[in-house]
């Protein structure tokens, strides 16, 4: 079965530089890759969605990478804020019409 | 607008119990979704129902079941309560059934249920 990995439970960096978060996946590559984000005690928050065919996404200070080659995908916040921190989740369709699986989550914490 | 609403929000119940999960999609989504989230993990998929029909399940016992109302709204059940159910059950609902990965989804606050 399909199995994603973020690359750490947790990440600690200081404000007004730039986070990357991995996702790894094993096996078949998705067809889609979702980045969310979630607070304590709230539910996932959409940020970005990336296809297999798109090397990278933007959206503000958000940025996306998808390697199929690597089976890989990061996300990159630039100019972090405290507000940034919470915990982010990848998450993958196989074909665009199966069910979300999500990565356990990295929990980032911007220090100011 | 309003968003995804769950309710309750926070649950206890006692091994062996049944309880009920309710959620309201936003305005206009016909499909609904259903997720539980241990404690440290990502959110696992149970349901999706769209227009009424259950249109996919996750690797989740009988206990568990759900259905959808003719306005879009959803329960879910769960019967016999074991420990390993506490967690946070979510809700997201999307606009139509587009397929997972492009159709976007909006999750609600979750219930917390706790099994005692």
């Amino acid at each position: 079965s399909q199995k994603i990995e973020q690359n750490s439970e947790a990440l600690n960096i200081q404000e007004g530089k730039t986070a990357t978060l991995t996702c790894n996946y094993t096996n078949y590559s998705p067809a889609y890759l979702q980045w969310y984000r979630q607070d304590p005690g709230r539910g996932p928050v959409f940020l970005l969605l990336i296809r297999e065919n798109e090397k990278e996404k933007r959206k503000e200070r958000l940025k996306v990478t998808f390697d199929t080659t690597l089976k890989q995908s990061l996300f990159h916040i630039t100019a972090s804020q405290p507000a940034d921190s919470a915990t982010y989740l990848c998450a993958l369709d196989l074909s665009g019409n199966t069910p979300l699986v999500f990565g356990k989550g990295t929990r980032l914490s911007v220090i100011a | 607008d309003a968003g995804v609403t769950q309710s309750p929000t926070h649950l206890i119940k006692t091994r062996g119990q049944q309880v009920t999960l309710r959620c309201s999609p936003i305005s206009g989504h016909k499909s609904v979704s259903w997720y539980q989230q241990v404690l440290g993990q990502g959110p696992q998929f149970i349901f999706q129902y769209y227009e009424k029909e259950e249109r996919g399940r996750g690797n989740f016992p009988d206990r568990f079941s759900a259905r959808q109302f003719p306005n879009y709204s959803s329960e879910l059940n769960v019967n016999a309560l074991l420990l390993g159910d506490s967690a946070l059950y979510l809700c997201a609902s999307s606009l139509v059934l587009g397929g997972f990965g492009t159709d976007t989804q909006y999750f609600g606050p979750g219930t917390r249920l706790t099994v005692l």
